[in-house]
């Protein structure tokens, strides 16, 4: 069975401060995909990043950081300078190899930025 | 950019009442799907339909959903016996179809329907 817990309910921050999303994952697949999506208080869900289990490469874009540690099954995302705009419920998810196709989401941390 | 849209934004019905949550997706993807999420709560899948048939359904939906791909462009949610704890956000999403696995290809959602159910 697959598991994504982001531990963190709800992350408050100052405008410009760097926040950790934390995103910790339990698969039986040696194959396996992870994301992040944002969603915003208009409620879309935005695709930000997608990484493969055979690519531990970090990734940077932008303000936007992901640090893929597969010893730790875990998929931290970091804002750097975060902005107001910033401020969304972000989700992580897990899509194993194995006969399912069902993603697993987590609870979803919700990231309060404070000017 | 194309994107995929979802009709209407928001929906009141009856409990018993039959309701379709309209999608259409991004026109050069072939995978679809349908999530809810709970207010509040984390998305949760409902189905992916693949190749005009359901690929795989999770545990929530039951013989009250259905899903049809009418036309050429839409991709339809039906449930026929509304229950109050259908009220939910309802996110229509698709994915491209290439040579890699199609877990691997992203998502995207559409702004979701607001399903509110009296």
């Amino acid at each position: 069975a697959q598991k994504v817990t982001q531990a963190q309910t709800e992350i408050s921050v100052v405008e410009k401060e760097d926040v950790t999303l934390d995103c910790v994952y339990e698969t039986r697949d040696t194959t396996y995909y992870l994301f992040w999506y944002k969603q915003p208080p208009s409620g879309e869900l935005v695709f930000l990043i997608r990484r493969n289990s055979f690519d531990e490469q970090n990734e940077i874009s932008g303000r936007y950081s992901w640090n893929f540690q597969k010893s730790t099954s875990s998929f931290n995302f970091t804002i750097t300078a975060s902005q107001v705009v910033d401020s969304a419920v972000y989700f992580c998810a897990l899509r194993g190899s194995g006969g399912s196709y069902i993603p697993t989401f987590g609870r979803g941390t919700s990231l309060i930025v404070h000017p | 950019e194309p994107e995929v849209t979802q009709t209407p934004s928001h929906q009141v019905t009856q409990m018993g009442q039959e309701v379709i949550l309209r999608c259409v997706p991004i026109s050069n993807h072939l995978y679809f799907y349908w999530y809810r999420q709970i207010l509040g709560q984390k998305v949760e899948f409902l189905v992916s339909f693949y190749n005009n048939e359901i690929s795989e359904k999770s545990e929530i939906f039951d013989d009250q959903f259905s899903v049809e791909r009418p036309d050429g462009s839409n991709f339809t949610l039906k449930i026929r016996s509304t229950k109050l704890e259908d009220s939910a956000m309802y996110f229509c999403a698709s994915s491209e179809e290439g040579l890699q696995d199609p877990r691997s290809y992203e998502q995207y959602f559409g702004p979701g329907t607001r399903l509110t159910v009296t």
